[in-house]
């Protein structure tokens, strides 16, 4: 399978415990955007990779959250201190680089279903 | 701020008609893009438009883009209960590494 891949697919949690996500975007794909769903919504944007550079970052995001990806490759977003209100579905997507792109064809992992009880 | 707004957000029909959803969106764009969601699924690319007057065809489904008036249509022909899903559109947001936008997904069910 060459596409998006998350792990993992759901994850329960207490509140206050901290919760890490992987995510494998398409090996050619050098960006890398994290988004969090909630029922009934649109994707929400939380953070974007070129490469290693965490590029942009949004203002919405709390310092509990942070995202890396060490070498250009797979990315994690950790959720330090969860709270019942970051119960949603975190989405990951990749696209091409901008540079060689046409457009910004995003491609969309299943997700990490995350409920905080 | 560049926003993007969906019509109708709900959408119940009958199998065999025809209806269409609606995109504005408030900034010049280039560039949107239609993706389809089925029930706790991830996004699926659907449509990418790149300029004005672009019209893409998949089966039962036609979007078409006209930046002038910052519409994109996204039209159901003669619909099928498979079509059942929420759709999203989203527009790019230039002068941020090139963010999507996204509408607030319209949600439609195909009754038999």
């Amino acid at each position: 399978d060459t596409g998006v891949s998350q792990d993992p697919r759901h994850k329960i949690t207490k509140r206050g415990q901290n919760v890490t996500f992987r995510c494998d975007p398409i090996s050619e794909h050098n960006r890398l955007y994290w988004y969090r769903q909630t029922l009934g919504q649109g994707p929400e944007f939380l953070t974007y990779f070129q490469n290693e550079a965490q590029l942009e970052k949004s203002r919405l995001l709390s310092d509990r959250f942070s995202a890396e990806r060490p070498k250009g490759s797979f990315s994690t977003l950790e959720i330090q201190r969860t709270e019942q209100g970051d119960s949603a579905m975190y989405l990951c997507a990749s696209s091409l680089p901008w540079t060689s792109a046409v457009y910004n064809e995003q491609f969309f992992g299943p997700g990490t279903r995350l409920t905080v009880l | 701020e560049l926003k993007v707004e969906q019509n109708p957000l709900f959408l119940s029909m009958q199998e065999g008609k025809n209806y269409t959803i609606y995109c504005n969106y408030s900034t010049t764009s280039d560039r949107l893009y239609w993706y389809r969601q089925d029930p706790g699924k991830s996004l699926e690319s659907l449509f990418v438009l790149l300029s004005n007057g672009a019209v893409k065809q998949e089966g039962r489904l036609m979007a078409s883009l006209d930046t002038k008036a910052r519409l994109s249509t996204l039209h159901i022909t003669a619909a099928v209960h498979d079509l059942s899903a929420t759709y999203f559109c989203a527009v790019d947001m230039r002068n941020s590494n090139y963010q999507l936008i996204w509408g607030a997904g319209t949600k439609l069910i195909i009754k038999p």
